[in-house]
């Protein structure tokens, strides 16, 4: 159990429509980094949030995006759904500090996996 | 050529046996190596991180890094059946386990 949570688990949408994913960071972490999992392929990182601002894009168009808010929570955000959307979306939590560059072990939580039909 | 490479398997090895699973990376300013086991249907777990060429051991795991022919390895010692499972490699090119870079993963099956 690594303290993260993603909402929901599993998600079925139609081509064309909106999806949020939701990510509760672990207590104490202040990054949070997204990633999406197709079927046998490993993850691909989308973004990064820090302290509710975009640290880093992933190969990626912009109908994906996100939000942290105060808490550092995270929410992504896919636009226009397209059917090789389909995959687990992973979000991953961790401390950093950029001044020093510290930053402690990320970790993933359980995924959200997305369906596009 | 992809970022990191790794053979996709299946690797079947016997049960107490030693497990090689190996990750060729082309970035050369990688600075930080992982190695995560995924279980089907659930998310990556970290189980080694290394940083400096040699090798690391953690119980059973080693990992092996040559920053020199950019090659990672990961040993597992006195394989069990819950090793069964797909190994990913990652790299970063900074320190730290986030933005991270993953291969496809290699799927490893412990037969008993």
């Amino acid at each position: 159990e690594t303290g993260v949570t993603q909402s929901p688990t599993h998600l079925i949408k139609t081509r064309g429509q909106q999806v949020t994913l939701r990510c509760s960071s672990q207590s104490g972490h202040n990054t949070v980094s997204w990633y999406q999992q197709a079927l046998g392929q490993g993850p691909q990182f989308i973004f990064q949030y820090y302290r509710e601002e975009e640290n880093g894009r992933g190969n990626f168009p912009p109908r994906f995006s996100g939000l942290q808010f105060p808490n550092y929570s995270s929410e992504l955000n896919v636009n226009a759904l397209e059917l090789d959307d389909s995959a687990l979306y992973l979000c991953a939590s961790s401390f950093s500090t950029l001044f020093t560059g510290l930053t402690t072990e990320a970790f993933f939580g359980q995924g959200t996996r997305l369906t596009v039909v | 050529q992809k970022e990191v490479e790794q053979n996709s398997g299946p690797l079947s090895v016997p049960e107490g046996a030693i497990a090689s699973l190996n990750c060729t990376y082309s970035d050369r300013g990688s600075q930080s190596f992982f190695w995560y086991r995924q279980y089907s249907g659930k998310s990556p777990e970290l189980i080694m991180s290394i940083y400096s060429n040699g090798d690391k051991e953690d119980g059973r795991f080693t990992a092996q890094l040559n920053k020199a022919s950019q090659y990672v390895s990961l040993l597992i010692r006195d394989s069990q059946p819950s090793d069964s499972a797909t190994y990913l490699c990652a790299v970063n090119r900074n320190f730290g386990n986030e933005k991270l870079t993953f291969g496809t993963g290699t799927r490893l099956t412990i037969i008993p």
